[in-house]
């Protein structure tokens, strides 16, 4: 079974621009989650979608945000882009929802914002 | 706030000596409790978790946690690394019907010969 995909793994873009990343999750998952992940912060929670609908939210703000398709595939997008929104985002499929089941990560979409 | 510490930013030990990785967290309630492990370039895998009963927890490459309510704590132990087990360690917690993991600042785990 592949993996978690994440497209592309490199982005450069500069402030103010707008950007879309893609998962794709296992086979069979029906929930995939988004995390952003930076050296001063760590991981944070953006959103996790189950079904085509965002059940849960991070404290980012408007500017993220994210939609999943009727085959699970998920896209996050981020507008006007700032220095601070330079990181690794992540993405993690489960085959349901609640913490109980396990999460698999993809290897993330590195962004840097100039 | 519902939060996670690992007060250890960066940890060195010798290959073969015995591993501990300390995790505290701050939550209402005994939240869900996992370790991540995170090699470079690559996303996050899981090595253990722990919801409730035995708390001492076997997860994968050999790796154990221990719960421990009075201290709120849930920390990971090797008795025997190896050099493959360089590599950043995140603790993470999570509440029953939330999705959402709070996860450490992490560790860092260097290995030397």
């Amino acid at each position: 079974k592949a993996g978690v995909t994440q497209t592309p793994r490199y982005l450069i873009k500069t402030r103010g621009q707008q950007v879309t990343l893609s998962c794709s999750p296992i086979s069979g998952h029906r929930s995939v989650s988004w995390y952003q992940q930076t050296p001063g912060q760590g991981l944070q929670f953006l959103f996790e979608y189950f079904s085509e609908t965002q059940r849960n939210k991070g404290n980012f703000p408007g500017r993220f945000s994210g939609r999943q398709f009727s085959n699970s595939r998920s896209e996050m997008n981020v507008s006007t882009l700032e220095l601070g929104d330079s990181a690794l985002y992540l993405c993690a499929s489960s085959p349901g929802q609640g913490l109980n089941e396990k999460l698999f990560f993809g290897s993330g979409t590195q962004l840097s914002v100039l | 706030a519902q939060s996670v510490t690992q007060p250890d930013i960066h940890i060195t030990v010798s290959e073969g000596a015995s591993l501990e990785l300390r995790c505290n967290y701050s939550y209402g309630a005994t939240p869900y409790l996992f370790w991540y492990v995170q090699s470079p370039g690559q996303g996050l895998q899981l090595l253990l978790k722990y919801f409730s009963g035995d708390t001492l927890v076997q997860g994968i490459k050999g790796f154990e946690a221990e719960f421990k309510r009075s201290q709120s704590s849930f920390n990971l132990r090797k008795p025997s690394v190896h050099w493959s087990d360089a590599a950043e360690y995140f603790c993470a917690a999570g509440d029953f019907g939330n999705e959402k993991l709070t996860f450490g600042t992490g560790t860092r785990l260097t290995i030397i010969p």
